[in-house]
C-alpha cells in the first residue's frame, strides 16, 4: 500500500506571508493522485487541491498551489498570502490503482496575527 | 452537493459491546471507506467498499467489520469494542477512480468506557 509522510507535526506563519507544507509519497504505481485536505477546529475535511501523477503542470487553486516533483516524490502544498482562517490541520493523501487513498499524520497550521 | 451523514457525532460504549456506526451518502459513489483519526496519527483506514457487498481490508482491520448492502450505505462493526478502540471515525465517500477527490462525513466521536 502507498505511504504518505508528513514530517511537520506543527508550523507557524505570519499573516499575509506564505508557507509549504510538506509531504512525501511511496507508491509502486505510475498512475495515482495526491491530494490536499484541510480540517479545521470544527472536525469537518475540506478538500482543497488535486495533482495527478501524469499532470505536468503544477495544480493551482486561488491562494493553494501545489508542489509536484514527481522524481523526489514529493507534493508540497504552497499557501500564499497566509489568512487567520487557514489555522487548521492539513493533510495530505495520496489514491492509487487499488481505488483506496492513504493519508499522512498531518501539519497543524497556525498563522499568526 | 453530496452529503454523507453518519448516525451519531457522539457515542459511549461499554468494554466488550458491539457497535455499530452507520454512514449513508446521497451522491451514488461506488466507493466508500471508513477511517479512524488519533492525534499524531492522521487517518488511517479501516475498511473500503468499491461496490455493494465487495469490501477490502485498509491498514487497521482488526478487530472491525464492515457491511455494505446497499450502495448508500455503509456500515462499520465493532464486534466486541475495547477501550483502545477511543477515536474519531470518519465516513467518506467517491466515485470511483483515482482522480477523484473524497467526501467526508462529519465523523463519530467513540469512547469506549
Amino acid at each position: 500500500a502507498q505511504k504518505i509522510t508528513q514530517t511537520q507535526p506543527g508550523m507557524f506563519v505570519q499573516e499575509k506571508e506564505a508557507v509549504t507544507l510538506d509531504c512525501t509519497y511511496d507508491t509502486s504505481d505510475q498512475s495515482y493522485g495526491l491530494f490536499w485536505y484541510k480540517q479545521p477546529s470544527s472536525g469537518e475535511m475540506i478538500f482543497l487541491i488535486y495533482q495527478g501523477s501524469y499532470d505536468e503542470q503544477n495544480a493551482t487553486e486561488g491562494r493553494y498551489s501545489l508542489n509536484f516533483q514527481k522524481a523526489r516524490k514529493s507534493a508540497n502544498l504552497v499557501i500564499s498570502a497566509s489568512q487567520l482562517g487557514d489555522s487548521a490541520m492539513y493533510f495530505c493523501a495520496n489514491s492509487d490503482n487499488n481505488n483506496d487513498m492513504r493519508f499522512g499524520a498531518g501539519t497543524r497550521l497556525t498563522v499568526k496575527p | 452537493d453530496v452529503k454523507v451523514t453518519q448516525s451519531s457525532r457522539y457515542l459511549v460504549k461499554r468494554t466488550g459491546e458491539k457497535v455499530f456506526l452507520e454512514c449513508v451518502q446521497d451522491m451514488d459513489h461506488e466507493n466508500m471507506f471508513w477511517y479512524r483519526q488519533d492525534p499524531g496519527l492522521g487517518l488511517r483506514l479501516i475498511y473500503f467498499s468499491y461496490d455493494v457487498k465487495m469490501k477490502e481490508k485498509g491498514d487497521i482491520p482488526e478487530g472491525y467489520s464492515v457491511s455494505r448492502e446497499k450502495k448508500e450505505r455503509f456500515s462499520l462493526i465493532l464486534e466486541s469494542a475495547s477501550t483502545n478502540q477511543t477515536s474519531m471515525y470518519l465516513c467518506a465517500t467517491g466515485l470511483a477512480g483515482i482522480y477523484n477527490e473524497q467526501f467526508f462525513g462529519p465523523g463519530t466521536r467513540l469512547t469506549v468506557l
